[in-house]
């Protein structure tokens, strides 16, 4: 079984922090995915990464930044953390050529 | 640009009874389809996709999902549903020769005893 691991289920940060949300994947898969859900919004995908060193924005970039150092490690980063970005972050990975995604449990994010 | 559109924010059915998720897309070439399911305070699991082929996709869980290109439409159906099925649907698109998939505002089933 796939198995995609997310570093916190529940965060709490104050505005202007840095905060790093880290997402692990066992299955070797080369592509990997962070959205964030919001309710009456759905899933809206901030960056994508489809290699290691490799990411493109999605369609909520702003205010977010990506690293993907290691194959199985995809990073979310909040640079300065505004509370707009409260919400529950999910992260997801999948296998180059195929569309099913593998998501993580979720880390809930509130900023105060 | 795709898009998709689940215009049911909640649909209540009772147990038993056949349930119907409603779906609507928008890419401009072809259509990779997806539906996904969020338990209750669990992540997004995979229920089935469409790619090409038979109109009728089966999936997980006796779900299924009928494409029909004319109506630019991707219905997830269950013949009989269970409390169990209560839960949050999320329907997705890709347009071929893409890599971002674009999810949906997602639908409540919720399946009274």
């Amino acid at each position: 079984d796939v198995k995609v691991t997310q570093s916190s289920r529940y965060l709490v940060k104050r505005t202007g922090e840095k905060v790093f949300l880290e997402c692990v994947q066992d299955m070797d898969h080369e592509n990997m995915f962070w959205y964030r859900q919001d309710p009456g919004l759905g899933l809206r995908l901030i960056y994508f990464s489809y290699d290691v060193k490799m990411k493109e924005k999605g369609d909520i970039p702003e205010g977010y930044s990506v690293s993907r150092e290691k194959k199985e490690r995809f990073s979310l980063i909040l640079e300065s953390a505004s509370t707009n970005q409260t919400s529950m972050y999910l992260c997801a990975s999948s296998l180059l050529g195929t569309d099913t995604q593998y998501f993580g449990p979720g880390t809930r994010l509130t900023v105060l | 640009a795709q898009s998709v559109a689940q215009p049911e924010d909640q649909v209540n059915v009772a147990e038993g009874n056949p349930l119907t998720v409603k779906c609507t897309y928008s890419v401009s070439g072809n259509p990779y389809l997806f539906w996904y399911v969020q338990y209750p305070n669990r992540g997004l699991q995979f229920l089935l996709k469409y790619i090409t082929g038979d109109n009728l996709v089966k999936g997980s869980y006796g779900f299924e999902a009928e494409f029909n290109k004319s109506q630019t439409s991707f219905h997830l159906k269950k013949p009989s549903a269970l409390v169990s099925d209560s839960a949050l649907y999320f329907c997705a698109v890709r347009e071929g020769g893409y890599q971002k998939v674009t999810f949906g505002t997602g639908t409540k089933l919720q399946v009274i005893p």
